[in-house]
């Protein structure tokens, strides 16, 4: 079964820090892996998805990378701003339709 | 164009009672998805659907029912809730190789 961590489960930066984001997974056989943003008390909001063949994704400030031999991802996200502020999960679909989720990071940016 | 919606927001049940949760896509999907989120454990896979008529078990489907009679509706159903059913239960919906787009959420109490 998938394993999938994130690390840290909480992190709180000043406004424009730079930052990154960590997960890593046990199962290197993977269709796509994505990164999702969750604020308090909503749903699930895509931010990017890198599929199996490519390497990483750009969407304004954020950029993420996908390195399947090692079993590692990163989300990184430029020049924070309290608007970040949310738990950010990374998730994998290993076939099946099934998405198997990490516990999060819940980064709070400080004005 | 809503999106994902549930029915209800919120509900708190007693020991035994039974519920339907409505998911609601009006995106044309073929996928729909149930998730439940608890504390600590990240997002977990209870029932999914791949069309109209279909629905197949995802990691932790023991305790609830689905129906999809109708490509837009997605129907989570506890037939004798227990206290281990307190959760949030999202539901998402997808189409070919793209993200799942997620509902809001169902915030359950089982007392």
């Amino acid at each position: 079964k998938q394993e999938v961590t994130q690390i840290p489960a909480a992190l709180s930066v000043p406004e424009g820090e730079n930052l990154v984001l960590n997960c890593s997974f046990t199962d290197s056989a993977i269709y796509n892996l994505q990164w999702f943003r969750q604020d308090p008390g909503k749903g699930l909001t895509s931010l990017l998805l890198i599929q199996s063949s490519q390497r990483e994704q750009t969407s304004g400030r954020l950029n993420a990378s996908l390195d399947k031999s090692s079993g590692r991802s990163t989300l990184y996200i430029a020049a924070s701003q309290p608007g970040d502020s949310a738990t950010y999960l990374c998730a994998l679909e290993g076939g099946a339709n099934n998405l198997f989720f990490g516990t999060g990071t819940r980064l709070t940016v400080i004005p | 164009n809503a999106g994902v919606t549930q029915t209800p927001k919120f509900r708190v049940l007693k020991t035994g009672q039974s519920m339907t949760l409505l998911c609601a896509q009006d995106m044309n999907h073929e996928y729909m998805y149930w998730y439940r989120q608890d504390p600590g454990m990240g997002l977990r896979l209870i029932h999914y659907s791949v069309g109209e008529g279909t629905t197949a078990k995802g990691e932790v489907p023991d305790g609830y029912n689905v129906s999809r009679l109708k490509k837009q509706n997605f129907l989570l159903g506890l037939e004798s809730a227990a206290p281990s059913q307190t959760s949030v239960y999202f539901c998402a919906s997808q189409t070919g190789l793209e993200t799942q787009y997620f509902g809001p959420g169902t915030r359950l109490l089982v007392l």
